[in-house]
């Protein structure tokens, strides 16, 4: 059984402060992918990440980094110098590689950057 | 090149009344995948299918709701006899189906549509 915590529901911080964004995963899988995706108020799903478990190595996208950690089984999210746009639900997931790409998400964090 | 399409965006429907989704995979792709997600909830996976075929349809419920991919058009996700709690925001992704390199496994990329939200009232 796979599963996905997310244990921050909601995150307020102000434009320019940086923020983390917690995901535990739990799976018996001894390969398998971990995804971040966005749902600003609009409802779409924005594709942010997709990290393979046997690449530990941390990455960077302009404002976004994400750390992966195996040992603790944590997928984290980090915005520096945040936004009012980022402001959002945001989503991580895992996939099993299994033949296809059934997703499990976690409930979602939703985080409010006020100016 | 268009991605998914799902449509309608909103639909509203009455206690009793049927719901009809549809979600036109992106070009090439012939995997499609319909989740949900209930208020408050993160989305959750319901069916898998390929083009005339249904391969998981594990988190579909039992009753009231089938799922069909045929050949031509899109595919359909139908709701019989709409109830206060299928009030939720149905997700469509499509995936191309295209071999890993590093462990030979097969993984596809989803692509999610917008999303058809349902009201029932």
């Amino acid at each position: 059984a796979q599963k996905v915590t997310q244990a921050q529901t909601e995150i307020s911080v102000v434009e320019k402060e940086d923020v983390t964004l917690d995901c535990v995963y739990e799976t018996r899988d001894t390969t398998y992918y971990l995804f971040w995706y966005k749902q600003p108020p609009s409802g779409e799903l924005v594709f942010l990440i997709r990290r393979n478990s046997f690449d530990e190595q941390n990455e960077i996208s302009g404002r976004y980094s994400w750390n992966f950690q195996k040992s603790t089984s944590s997928f984290n999210f980090t915005i520096t110098a945040s936004q009012v746009v980022d402001s959002a639900v945001y989503f991580c997931a895992l996939s099993e590689i299994s033949g296809y790409s059934t997703l499990t998400f976690g409930k979602g964090t939703m985080l409010l950057v006020s100016p | 090149n268009a991605g998914v399409m799902q449509n309608p965006r909103h639909l509203v429907r009455r206690r009793g009344q049927e719901a009809r989704l549809r979600c036109s995979p992106m070009k090439g792709h012939s995997h499609v995948y319909w989740y949900r997600q209930l208020p408050e909830e993160g989305l959750k996976f319901m069916v898998y299918l390929q083009k005339e075929n249904i391969i998981d349809e594990s988190g579909m419920p039992k009753e009231r709701f089938s799922a069909e991919f045929p050949k031509e058009g899109p595919s359909i996700l139908r709701i019989q006899q709409v109830v206060r709690g299928d009030s939720a925001a149905y997700f469509c992704a499509s995936s191309p189906l295209r071999t890993s390199g590093r462990d030979n496994k097969r993984t596809g990329e989803l692509f999610f549509g917008e999303g058809s939200r349902l009201t029932v009232l």
